[in-house]
């Protein structure tokens, strides 16, 4: 009964390699996102995607690509990864944020990536 | 430039005490602000959501007070209990945010309650 899931817990390859993290949620939300968490514990904004379609695109390096095959998944690509990749990555999931909306957001678990 | 600051960075205190979080933010126009408890090796789960017009919001042993117009947030825990060993991140949202969902996050506080 878990409500956002994300897959895999932990990553760690070589840098260039490219790997996917994939998230998923259950509650019917139409909106998802991805959040970077550096090793200060800052939780930046990286995505988010309102019904498959992007609304936000942080200045993020074009290595990292999002893709949503419908609204109920948003998986997170990264494509020639660096060192400085290495952070945790957590997949959010809310109702359409809007006029009157509190846009509570439920985290998933986090994917340690480390990047050797 | 929008900033959300906490105080302490880290805290340690004995099962039983109380203990206040801080968190002033520079975020504007605002529309709301959240604590949130993130467990070691988990995501954040949200504690409280106050919007300007609301000052103090308690969710148990949690009570979070806003002053808007000093735009400072505290958080008091209660009788803490050993589960309560957390990071606590303050988060707002302003205004125009509200139309993407985007959130301004603090650094959290490191609690640690100890026996």
């Amino acid at each position: 009964d878990t409500a956002v899931s994300q897959t895999p817990k932990y990553l760690v390859t070589q840098m260039g390699n490219d790997k996917s993290i994939k998230c998923e949620q259950n509650l019917g939300h139409d909106t998802m996102y991805w959040y970077k968490q550096d090793s200060k514990k800052f939780l930046k904004i990286m995505f988010s995607y309102n019904n498959k379609e992007l609304i936000i695109n942080e200045t993020v390096p074009n290595r990292f690509s999002p893709k949503s095959p419908d609204k109920a998944h948003l998986n997170l690509h990264i494509n020639s990864l660096e060192l400085g990749d290495s952070a945790v990555y957590f997949c959010a999931s809310s109702q359409p944020p809007g006029r009157g909306s509190y846009n509570e957001q439920f985290f998933g678990p986090g994917t340690r990536l480390t990047v050797l | 430039k929008n900033q959300v600051e906490q105080s302490p960075q880290s805290l340690i205190i004995l099962e039983g005490k109380n203990c206040t979080l801080q968190c002033n933010y520079t975020v504007s126009p605002f529309s709301n602000l959240r604590w949130y408890k993130q467990d070691t090796g988990r995501g954040p789960v949200s504690l409280t959501i106050m919007t300007f017009s609301e000052n103090t919001k308690s969710n148990g042993r949690y009570t979070a007070t806003l002053d808007a117009d000093t735009k400072q947030s505290s958080l008091h825990i209660t009788a803490s209990q050993l589960s309560d060993s957390a990071s606590y991140i303050c988060v707002v949202s302003g205004l125009g945010s509200s139309n993407t969902g985007k959130l301004i996050f603090g650094q959290g506080t490191t609690l640690q309650v100890k026996p």
